[in-house]
């Protein structure tokens, strides 16, 4: 069956410093990749989503980059953090060449930027 | 700009009635319609789909309507629970081949 990790589920950081999240599908092959925030009390927003390796879509201009190095493997990523970037962060995929599927979330992440 | 927007206001019930929850989309024509729930800290988990000529679907106690006259669906879950409390959200896949969700509806089902 199919997982999903996502890692880690609680981050606090202060303004300015580098961020890395990461997030592994496993029980797949080349699924469909997104990556989500979802500030407090609102609906989740859509960043970037990746339907192959190296292949990356930025929804949104901000202050955070996506990459695939691997197949089942998504990292967001930022150089400088700001307080903005605060919220829940949540990795999702869902099957490749299934037309309007469902998606799969992990666990999301937790960033408070200080 | 496509839309899609849920009740903010949180829905507060008794246990054993029926909740209705309502999502409605604008500059969408949209095939398929999607509901998930949300737990505190959790991600979205997967409920129903509902496509578009598809008036009505059923789930055990969940019962999802699509009315793409009105550009509305309607969520119900019947003889509700506390453990039904949650936040739920409807989602649709854009044009742009995207997941798009509503902001979710707050769900409080009180014993």
């Amino acid at each position: 069956s199919q997982t999903i990790h996502q890692w880690p589920a609680t981050l606090v950081q202060p303004v300015g410093s580098p961020l890395s999240l990461e997030c592994t599908v496993e029980g797949t092959s080349n699924p469909n990749l997104y990556w989500y925030r979802q500030a407090a009390g609102r609906g989740l927003q859509l960043l970037f989503y990746s339907v192959g390796i190296g292949q990356i879509s930025s929804e949104v201009p901000q202050n955070l980059s996506a990459s695939r190095p691997q197949d089942r493997q998504f990292i967001l990523s930022s150089k400088k953090l700001l307080l903005s970037d605060s919220g829940f962060y949540l990795c999702a995929w869902s099957p490749q060449g299934a037309e309007q599927e469902k998606l799969f979330f992990g666990s999301g992440t937790q960033l408070s930027v200080l | 700009s496509q839309k899609i927007e849920q009740n903010s206001e949180a829905l507060n019930i008794q246990e054993g009635k029926t909740a209705t929850l309502t999502c409605n989309y604008t500059n969408y024509s949209p095939a398929y319609l999607q509901w998930y729930r949300q737990d505190p800290g959790r991600g979205p988990v997967f409920l129903l789909l509902i496509r578009e000529n598809e008036k009505e679907k059923r789930k055990e106690r969940l019962k999802v309507t699509f009315d793409t006259t009105l550009k509305q669906s309607l969520f119900h879950i019947t003889a509700s629970q506390p453990a039904d409390s949650a936040t739920y959200l409807c989602a649709l896949w854009n044009q742009g081949g995207k997941l798009i969700f509503g902001q979710g509806t707050e769900l409080s089902v009180k014993p």
